[in-house]
């Protein structure tokens, strides 16, 4: 099946730093890219889909300019957490869908759980 | 009234037990539907798809139905390995792709 990765898969930062997490589809071109977030005991709440060569497009509520989505080719996005305060720990996780797959299924990543400290 | 509704459970069960797990969604343009398990700290992983004349993965059987935009899925023979966090999730293509899952149904199956 269709493989995607995240690096890392943890990470602890402090407060005002920025995080950057990347996604890549190992054996697929994938033309979408999505980004989720996950708290505690919650469901995956999207944050922004990402098309290769196109800006992404944010859900409502999710701040553009602190989530930066950078989807330069069809393997590899990547999101910057911008100057990370302690309420966006939380588990990060990215999916595609195959370029080649008819189907609406997804790949997901592993996820990156961060912490801010 | 969230788009995917799910019970969160838990459901206890005992190894052996069939367990039944219900989601309703209300976009009536929703295309694709699946289940997905989700592991503690892990990410989600197919489970399966549902499709209307209903599918069967071994233990696994799912079903949706589109009139009242209701989907399940029976665990027979429950597994302690089964205990796990059961997503439902939708898809449309309405003004955008979208994927929406479910809160989550938790499953315990113990010894």
């Amino acid at each position: 099946g269709a493989v995607v990765s995240q690096h890392p898969s943890w990470v602890i930062c402090k407060s005002g730093t920025s995080v950057k997490i990347e996604c890549r589809s190992l054996d697929f071109q994938a033309t979408t890219m999505f980004w989720y977030r996950q708290f505690p005991k919650q469901s995956l709440m999207l944050m922004a889909t990402s098309n290769e060569g196109s800006k992404a497009t944010y859900e409502q509520g999710v701040e553009k300019d602190k989530f930066l989505i950078n989807h330069a080719s069809l393997t590899l996005s990547t999101l910057t957490v911008t100057s990370a305060h302690p309420e966006d720990s939380s588990f990060y996780i990215c999916s595609a869908r195959s370029l080649s797959v008819s189907s609406y299924e997804q790949y997901f990543g592993p996820g990156t759980r961060l912490t801010v400290t | 009234r969230k788009e995917v509704e799910q019970d969160p459970g838990p459901f206890n069960v005992p190894e052996g037990a069939t367990v039944a797990f219900n989601c309703t969604y209300s976009n009536s343009a929703s295309q694709s539907f699946f289940w997905y398990r989700q592991d503690c700290r892990k990410e989600p992983k197919l489970l399966m798809s549902v499709y209307s004349s209903g599918n069967e993965d071994g233990r696994f059987t799912a079903q949706l139905n589109r009139a009242s935009q209701y989907i399940s899925l029976l665990i027979r023979d429950s597994k302690l390995s089964d205990s796990a966090t059961y997503l439902c999730v939708v898809t449309r293509n309405t003004g955008g792709f979208k994927t929406i899952f479910g809160a989550g149904t938790r499953l315990f199956v113990k010894a």
